[in-house]
């Protein structure tokens, strides 16, 4: 099966805190992509990240990391120091060949809520 | 560039209703798809295509019909609106030859009654 969990549904944390979000996927692809996208309140999905199946470095953009572990098909987003604007949805999604397409499989989503 | 662009952005239907979604993007790329999200859900693949002239059903193509025309655009209809039907719609792009995320456009808010 080729499938995305976002175990957690909503997260509310108040500013400043450090927030995980966990995603974990099912892919019987050697080769694949995963990506996290943000959707605000205003609706749009905005592309956070995208990490192939054979580059494990663990990235870190300003107050966003992302940690990828193949051992435990996880591909978990960690947000330092949050603020109110952090607030929305965030998915995590897999990249998958098929039909000569390349498809997103997305996980459910996290509502994350900032707090001032 | 304007990227990726959805025709409507709000659009609230009767039960029995038809409606066209239109999906128009200038960055040349090869492959759309159009994806509706629910609540709980995350977004769904209805229908996607890899080039002008085809199209293919995804996970869930139930009440759904596609086409493309033209490269740069993606149509979908929706024969006779449900309110199972209600739902964001996202309309998305890229090119099979760079490993890049897709673009998705800015969304489609449809409510049947």
């Amino acid at each position: 099966a080729q499938k995305v969990t976002q175990a957690q549904t909503e997260i509310s944390v108040v500013e400043k805190e450090d927030v995980t979000l966990d995603c974990v996927y099912e892919t019987r692809d050697t080769t694949y992509y995963l990506f996290w996208y943000k959707q605000p309140p205003s609706g749009e999905l905005v592309f956070l990240i995208r990490r192939n199946s054979f580059d494990e470095q663990n990235e870190i953009s300003g107050r966003y990391s992302w940690n990828f572990q193949k051992s435990t098909s996880s591909f978990n987003f960690t947000i330092t120091a949050s603020q109110v604007v952090d607030s929305a949805v965030y998915f995590c999604a897999l990249r998958i060949l098929s039909g000569g397409a390349q498809k997103l499989v997305f996980g459910q989503g996290t509502r994350l809520t900032i707090n001032p | 560039n304007a990227g990726v662009t959805q025709t409507p952005k709000f659009r609230v239907l009767k039960t029995g209703q038809s409606m066209t979604l239109l999906c128009a993007q200038d960055m040349n790329h090869e492959y759309m798809y159009w994806y509706r999200q629910d609540p709980g859900m995350g977004l769904r693949l209805i229908h996607y295509s890899v080039g002008e002239g085809t199209t293919a059903k995804g996970e869930v193509p139930d009440g759904y019909n596609v086409s493309r025309l033209k490269k740069q655009n993606f149509l979908l209809g929706l024969e006779s609106a449900a309110p199972s039907q209600t739902s964001v719609y996202f309309c998305a792009s890229n090119s099979p030859r760079a490993i890049y995320e897709q673009y998705f456009g800015p969304g489609t808010r449809l409510t049947v009654t």
